[in-house]
Parts: structure tokens; C-alpha cells; sequence
């Protein structure tokens, strides 16, 4: 079975400074991991995703994810965060050896003040 | 142009209803997808089409019956609707069927049943 978990619901961060949103797996077989973002009243949008080769993935609007797979994390970060950031993050996780569908995670909302 | 179209954008209906959401994708992709994402934002497979073939029915309740007339288009027909169907409903696509492939979601319909 495959699993993801987003521990925080919320994160809130000051313009201009850096945010991590975190994200754990637990799947049998190497990890398929994906971030996507759901603005309001949107549908959700992919940011990057991790298949294999560089831990360190670089995906839409400045954002990156480091895999890191002692720790079975792949957390979501941008060095300098914007108002215009602030959505809901979803974390979603396959694997090689299960289902081709994504799991996703709870979401976590990402606020960032002015 | 809209990658991921779905009709209507709200639907607010009775229970004990019938009403069909409709889902087109002009990608080009084999694969769609129905998400049901409750009131706390928790995203939920529903079912998968390849080619217009059904490969993914996630214990939905039978009321629920998706039609692919072809692989552009997946609508989703509701019978007797209950309370408990109120939610937000997103189609999505991916090239194929296949484990790491990015989903491109369409912009939702909000139901509410009264």
C-alpha cells in the first residue's frame, strides 16, 4: 500500500521569506512523488514531480523538492516566498511496484502575509 | 484554451435527483480521471478510462456511473442523489496509463445537494 502524509495543515510565512512544505511517503518500491497546487475555486495544477536521477527537482514558479529517501520526505520549498503564493499544496505519491494512481495527501495550506 | 473542461461549474439540486457532469480534454491524452474532493479538501480517486475502456472503480456506489464515448470526453451521471454526494467533483487527464505521468485537472463542479 502506498501512503503520503502533509503533518501541518497550515503554514503561514512573511513575504519575501523562505517556506518549506513538508511531505512523507511510505510505499513499497521506489516512489513516484508530485506536487501540485489548487488555488481557489481552481482545479488543481502541477508544479514538479520526482521519477528518478537528481534529488533536487525544480518545477514551476520558482519552486523545488528535495527527495530525500533515508527519510522518506520530498518537501516542498522556494527560497523567497510572494502573497501570490498562497494556495493549497497537495503532496501525491506512486510507486513502480502498486497502483498507477496517485495517493494524495490531506493538503496543506500555505498563507503568506503581506 | 481550456486543457480540462467540465459543465456545469455549480449544480445545486434535490436529493433523490439525477443530474450528469460533463468532462472534455483537448490534450490529446488517452487516460481520464473522476475526483470527488470532500468539504476538508481530501482528494479521492472515483474511477479511471484508458481509450474509453474502464480500468479504476474505487468502491463508489453504483448510483454513480461514468461514459466514455470517446477518449476526449468522460461525463459522470449521479442517480438519486444523496446529502452526501455534495462535494466538488474534478475531472482529469494524462497522457496515458502509466506510473509517474502528470494529471492535468479540470476546474471543478461544485454540487450541493439540498
Amino acid at each position: 500500500a502506498q501512503s503520503v502524509a502533509q503533518p501541518e495543515d497550515q503554514v503561514n510565512v512573511a513575504e519575501g521569506n523562505p517556506l518549506t512544505v513538508k511531505c512523507t511517503y511510505s510505499v513499497s518500491g521506489n516512489p513516484y512523488l508530485f506536487w501540485y497546487v489548487q488555488y481557489p475555486n481552481r482545479g488543481l495544477q502541477f508544479l514538479l514531480k520526482y521519477i528518478t536521477g537528481d534529488n533536487l527537482v525544480k518545477g514551476s514558479y520558482g519552486f523545488e523538492a528535495e527527495f530525500n529517501k533515508s527519510q522518506t520526505s520530498f518537501h516542498l520549498k522556494k527560497p523567497s516566498a510572494l502573497v501570490s503564493d498562497s494556495a493549497l499544496y497537495f503532496c501525491a505519491v506512486t510507486t513502480g511496484g502498486g497502483s498507477y494512481i496517485p495517493t494524495f495527501g490531506r493538503g496543506t495550506s500555505l498563507i503568506v502575509h503581506p | 484554451d481550456t486543457a480540462v473542461s467540465q459543465t456545469p461549474k455549480y449544480l445545486v439540486t434535490q436529493m433523490g435527483n439525477d443530474k450528469s457532469i460533463k468532462c472534455e480534454q483537448n490534450l490529446g491524452h488517452d487516460t481520464m480521471y473522476w475526483y470527488k474532493q470532500d468539504s476538508k479538501k481530501f482528494l479521492k480517486i472515483m474511477f479511471s478510462y484508458n481509450n474509453k475502456e474502464l480500468i479504476i472503480n474505487e468502491t463508489v456506489p453504483n448510483r454513480f456511473s461514468p461514459k466514455s464515448p470517446d477518449k476526449a470526453h468522460l461525463n459522470l451521471h449521479i442517480n438519486s442523489l444523496e446529502l452526501g454526494d455534495s462535494a466538488v467533483y474534478f475531472c482529469a487527464s494524462s497522457q496515458e496509463v502509466r506510473r509517474g505521468e502528470t494529471q492535468y485537472f479540470g476546474p471543478g463542479t461544485r454540487l450541493l445537494v439540498l
